[in-house]
């Protein structure tokens, strides 16, 4: 199994410009969620899903939209990029009744210039 | 909101002593603990897990201890090693309140282990 696969791993956005951030897993979890690390602090949730079709906003979720057509995919959407949205993007899944144990993927660095 | 705290953002140790890490948390809905450890350039992994019903949990090289009177937790790595060096975060989550699994995570602490 591959795990969690976030792509790009780097990107470098004008301000203005848009771009979304892939997320896949193949453990069949139904939760998933995205979290944004700034440099020197923890993870702050955007946004998460508890199954297909389902999202719902967590602690910092202006100026991002998600969507979950698939159990597997979850993509994060930056709009109008900011430069206050320079951060690292990680995207995590687990299963109810299984674990609460969050399995997280390598990340998305994003810098908004 | 919820908070979650370290006490030291760096904590550096001598390879062979144990390590401290300290953490404070808000929420005292939450019933259920995380501690991950984050490589340069990776992902948070996760090391350890503690339930509000215990006080003290061990693992391999690792025990957490939550005191719930004070809204406390600490991560205890037993003869540290060069691999070790990481940044650590805990993480809190109300989900029987909200029915859900939702984590809070604190700001981390830097751990460097001196050869």
């Amino acid at each position: 199994n591959a795990g969690v696969t976030q792509t790009p791993k780097f990107r470098i956005l004008k301000i203005g410009q848009s771009m979304t951030l892939q997320c896949t897993q193949d453990m069949n979890h139904n939760y998933m969620y995205w979290y944004r690390q700034d440099p020197g602090m923890g993870l702050k949730l955007i946004y998460y899903s508890v199954g297909a079709g389902i999202t719902d906003k967590g602690e910092v979720p202006n100026g991002y939209n998600v969507s979950r057509s698939t159990t597997e995919d979850f993509p994060l959407r930056l709009e109008l990029a900011a430069p206050s949205q320079t951060s690292v993007y990680f995207c995590a899944s687990t299963r109810q009744g299984e674990t609460e144990k969050l399995f997280f993927g390598s990340g998305t660095q994003l810098s908004v210039l | 909101g919820e908070s979650v705290g370290l006490h030291l953002p760096t904590l550096s140790v001598q390879e062979g002593d144990n390590s401290i890490i300290n953490c404070a948390y808000s929420n005292s809905a939450s019933d259920y603990f995380i501690w991950y450890k984050q490589e340069s350039g990776k992902g948070p992994q996760f090391i350890i897990d503690i339930r509000s019903n215990m006080d003290k949990r061990q693992g391999q090289r690792v025990t957490v201890l939550l005191n719930k009177t004070v809204k406390h937790l600490s991560l205890q790595i037993a003869a540290t090693q060069p691999g070790d060096s990481a940044v650590y975060f805990c993480a809190e989550n109300p989900a029987r309140l909200y029915n859900f699994n939702k984590f809070y995570f604190g700001s981390g602490t830097k751990l460097n282990v001196k050869p």
